[in-house]
This record gives C-alpha cells, sequence and structure tokens, in this order.
C-alpha cells in the first residue's frame, strides 16, 4: 500500500522559516518524480514544487521562486519542502503527491498544515 | 501560471448527469492531452478520478468520464449520487515539468 505521510508543519511568524518532510513507503521511491501542492484555508489547490526521481532537477512556482526549496533523500525515502521568508500568504495544508509518468497525481499525504502569523 | 477555469459552483439532483467545465489556453490545455482531475471531501485529500484526459483509474466507478476540445476540458457525472458531493479541480500539464490547478468547482447533490 502507497503511503505517504507529511510532517513539520506548524505555526511559525512572518520571516520565519520551516522545513516539511514527506515520508513514502509501499513503492519504489527513487523511481517517481514528486511534487508539493498547498490549499489555503478555504480555497483552491496551488501546485507549488516538483522534484525529478534522481533529484537533479527541481521546478518551483513563481509565488515561491526563491524561498522554497523541494528535495529529497532516496536513501531514506523522504521528501522535504524547505521554506524561507515565509508570509502570511502561505499559510496553507500542504500536501506531498507522488506523480506519474505523465504529470498526474495518483497518490496524496493527509496533508500538514502551516500557519504564518505573528 | 494562471489557474485553469472552473465554475464555481454546479448542482444536480440524484440519477442525472452534470459536467464540469475547465478552461485553459493554448500554452497548457490545449498543448497536451494531459488533464487529471480530482475529487476532494471537506478535510481531505484530493483523490485522483480521472487522468490522461479520459482515463479512469482502478476502483473509479465508470459514472465519471472526462473529454477535452480544444483548450476545454470537461468531467462529467452521470447517474448522480449523494456521495458525489464534494469539490471537484481539474490540472494540466503546462510544460517544463509544471501543472496548473482550476479554481475548484462545488459539486451540490440536490
Amino acid at each position: 500500500e502507497v503511503l505517504l505521510v507529511e510532517s513539520g508543519g506548524g505555526l511559525v511568524q512572518p520571516g520565519g522559516s520551516l522545513r516539511l518532510s514527506c515520508a513514502a513507503s509501499g513503492f519504489t521511491f527513487s523511481r517517481y518524480e514528486m511534487n508539493w501542492v498547498r490549499q489555503a484555508p478555504g480555497k483552491g489547490l496551488e501546485w507549488i514544487s516538483y522534484i525529478s526521481s534522481s533529484g537533479a532537477t527541481m521546478y518551483h512556482a513563481d509565488s515561491v521562486k526563491g524561498r522554497f526549496s523541494i528535495s529529497r533523500d532516496n536513501a531514506r525515502n523522504l521528501l522535504y519542502l524547505q521554506m524561507n521568508s515565509l508570509r502570511g500568504e502561505d499559510t496553507a495544508v500542504y500536501y506531498c503527491a507522488k506523480a506519474s509518468d505523465n504529470y498526474y497525481f495518483d497518490y496524496w499525504g493527509q496533508g500538514t498544515l502551516v500557519t504564518v502569523s505573528s | 501560471q494562471s489557474a485553469l477555469t472552473q465554475p464555481a459552483s454546479v448542482s444536480g439532483s440524484p440519477g442525472q448527469a452534470i459536467t464540469i467545465s475547465c478552461t485553459g489556453t493554448s500554452s497548457d490545455v490545449g498543448s497536451y492531452n494531459l488533464v487529471s482531475w480530482y475529487q476532494q471531501y471537506p478535510g481531505k485529500a484530493p483523490k485522483l478520478m480521472i487522468y490522461e484526459g479520459s482515463k479512469r483509474p482502478s476502483g473509479v466507478s465508470n459514472r465519471f468520464s472526462g473529454s477535452k476540445s480544444g483548450n476545454t476540458a470537461s468531467l462529467t457525472i452521470s447517474g448522480l449520487q449523494a456521495e458525489d458531493e464534494a469539490d471537484y479541480y481539474c490540472c494540466s500539464y503546462a510544460g517544463s515539468h509544471t501543472v496548473v490547478f482550476g479554481a475548484g468547482t462545488k459539486l451540490t447533490v440536490l
């Protein structure tokens, strides 16, 4: 059974940093591209980050470019999202999502809530 | 990276069919047959319902179907059931390993 479990969310002040983790199991993690998708309270889904299976290629949405960084540890089956210079508009539930070969997300974690507030 | 356009809400009675549209541009929906659809209940993670425009994952009811014409993709749910009441999001590949989501549609079963 594929399982994705996010952790690391919480309350952080504006300008602060946080690192999210996503523990993957039930599939060969190193073979698949991974993504982070977020959802602000009462709002829609927003794709924010992509990483290739090897970790060599990353892309970020304009809204987080230069502030967030996606990475992975294939030896430990872990996906990360380093979030710096956090703003109020970054408040959201953050989901990690396993990607298929054709850019659809077949498995999602349960999400972790990040609240940016003073 | 502008969000795809979806109606904010649609509704239908049990047994009826409804269609949710998803309009993008020639840079996303119109360029690739890589539209996916997700169902989301309140407080839950999204669930994949349709991928590559019209394919259903194992376990998804055949009452759900997808199609595309030009820059607009559509999700049709036939034989509407109370359990279909949820939010639905479309998503399209937009090049360079990026995707864009629609703003979401709230489906109400009357």
